[in-house]
C-alpha cells in the first residue's frame, strides 16, 4: 500500500492527452513539491518533473505537471508510442520523514 | 556526463550482509545529498535511504532501520549501502541516485540483490 495513490493504469492513443493523478496528504504533496519519473521496463527511472512542474533540459514540452492541495498530475500531450511506460510520482513525507513513492501507473498507447 | 554505477549485488543467503556501492563522476559528488531506492522484481520504486552531501544526516525507511547503513566517502566520490540481516523481502534491483527529488536528479543504472537460500 502506497503513501501516494495513483491509478495502475492508464491508456491513449496516438495524439490524444492523457492525465495520471497522484493523490497524498497534507505531511507530503500538501506540504511539498512533486516530482514525476518514468520508466521503461528493465531500465533505471528517469526524472521527467521536479518541482510540481519544472521539466529537465531534454524532457519534452509535451510533459506537464501540476499540483493542487493534497494532489499532483501529470499530463501529456501529443501521446506518442514512445510514450509507453511506467510513470510514478514523489515526494518528501514529513510526518514519516522519508521519500514516499506512488504505486506506479503503467501507460499504454493503444 | 554524469555517471553512477553500482556494483556489490550478489546472490546472499537470509541473514547475510551485503555492501553496495555507487562509483559517481562527471559531477562535484560532495556536493549533493544521494539516495537509495529499490525495486522488487514486478513491483513499484521503494525509496531505502538518503545522506546528505557531507554525511553528517542520513535517513532510512523504517523497513531497513538498524539493518541497513548509508555512507559516503566523498574522496573516493563513493556512495556505500552497507545491508545487515538481510530478508527474502530485500530482494531488488537497487538504485543510487543523485539530488532524488530535485532538478539535477540522475539515476544509476541499477544492481540486483537477491536475499535467497
Amino acid at each position: 500500500q502506497s503513501v501516494l495513490t495513483q491509478p495502475p493504469s492508464a491508456s491513449g492513443t496516438p495524439g490524444q492527452r492523457v492525465t495520471i493523478s497522484c493523490s497524498g496528504s497534507t505531511s507530503n504533496i500538501g506540504g511539498n513539491t512533486v516530482s514525476w519519473f518514468h520508466q521503461l521496463p528493465g531500465t533505471a527511472p528517469k526524472l521527467l518533473i521536479y518541482s510540481n512542474n519544472q521539466r529537465p533540459s531534454g524532457v519534452p514540452d509535451r510533459f506537464s505537471g501540476s499540483k493542487s492541495g493534497t494532489s499532483a498530475s501529470l499530463a501529456i500531450s501529443g501521446l506518442q508510442s514512445e510514450d509507453e511506460s511506467d510513470y510514478y510520482c514523489a515526494t518528501w513525507d514529513g510526518s514519516l520523514k522519508v521519500v514516499v513513492f506512488g504505486g506506479g501507473t503503467k501507460l499504454t498507447v493503444l | 556526463e554524469v555517471q553512477l554505477v553500482e556494483s556489490g549485488g550478489d546472490l546472499v543467503q537470509p541473514g547475510g550482509s551485503l555492501r553496495l556501492s555507487c562509483a559517481a563522476s562527471g559531477f562535484t559528488f560532495s556536493t549533493y545529498w544521494m539516495d537509495w531506492v529499490r525495486q522488487a522484481p514486478g513491483k513499484g520504486l521503494e525509496w531505502v535511504a538518503n545522506i546528505k552531501e557531507d554525511g553528517s544526516k542520513k535517513t532510512y525507511v523504517d523497513s531497513v532501520k538498524g539493518r541497513f547503513t548509508i555512507s559516503r566517502d566523498n574522496a573516493k566520490k563513493s556512495l556505500y549501502l552497507q545491508m545487515n540481516d538481510l530478508r527474502a523481502e530485500d530482494t531488488a534491483v537497487y538504485y543510487c541516485a543523485r539530488d532524488l527529488l530535485r532538478g539535477a536528479c540522475h539515476w544509476g543504472q541499477g544492481i540486483l540483490v537477491t536475499v535467497s537460500s
